[in-house]
């Protein structure tokens, strides 16, 4: 069964820095990319970045560009969003999600619980 | 970006109701749409792929259709669990899009 378990949010003042971490499990990590997304309170989704399967390849949306980086570890299946300058309005739940592709992220499927991430002072 | 407009944003309806929702792209994105779902305090739950491929283990009351910038998900008959709240994507281009989402109550 895969699984994916994120972890890493709490509260941070506006200017900080997280660092959120996901584990999977259950599937050959390697060979799928891997996928943020956010969603701030009664909010939509927001799709924030994504990461190849060998990791030689990253994506973000242009409100993060900068100012976060993903990043994993094959060899401990884990991917890692470092977020920098944290503002207000990146308050919300960041999902991790497998993707179905190895290098270009497509759909996402399944997610983690989510990780709550608030910014405030 | 590509803009993905779902409407209606809310709908009430009763069990054993066909229900659809409707994505409009503001470009051409082929067929590279998604439909997921999601409940209260959960995670979503990819149900669609592709715009009309239903995803492993998803009942068969759940469909959608589509191509171009016009695309349409349907509940044929609506059952007690499947209120909730709706989103499509796309993923033609990046960066990835989502629609603000539908919310399905009960009448």
């Amino acid at each position: 069964e895969v699984q994916l378990e994120e972890s890493g949010g709490g509260v941070v003042q506006p200017g900080g820095s997280l660092r959120l971490s996901c584990a999977a499990s259950g599937f050959t990590f390697a060979s799928f990319a891997m996928t943020w997304v956010r969603q701030a309170p009664g909010k939509g989704l927001e799709w924030v970045s994504s990461i190849s399967g060998s990791d030689d390849i990253t994506y973000y949306a242009d409100s993060v560009k900068g100012r976060f980086t993903i990043s994993r570890d094959n060899s401990k299946n884990m991917v890692y969003l470092q977020m920098n300058s944290l503002r207000a309005e990146d308050t919300a739940t960041y999902y991790c999600a497998k993707d179905t592709n190895v290098i270009v992220p497509n759909w996402f499927d399944p997610w983690g619980q989510g990780t709550q991430v608030t910014v405030s002072s | 970006d590509i803009q993905m407009t779902q409407s209606p944003s809310s709908l009430s309806a009763s069990v054993g109701d066909r229900v659809t929702i409707t994505c409009q792209a503001s470009q051409d994105i082929s067929n590279y749409l998604n439909w997921y779902q999601q409940k209260p305090g959960k995670a979503p739950k990819l149900l669609i792929y592709d715009a009309s491929n239903l995803e492993t283990g998803v009942p068969s009351r759940f469909s959608g259709s589509g191509s171009g910038t016009d695309f349409t998900f349907t509940i044929s008959s609506l059952q007690p669990e499947d209120f909730a709240t709706y989103y499509c994507q796309q993923y033609d281009i990046l960066p990835i899009t989502f629609g603000q989402g539908t919310r399905l109550e009960i009448k």
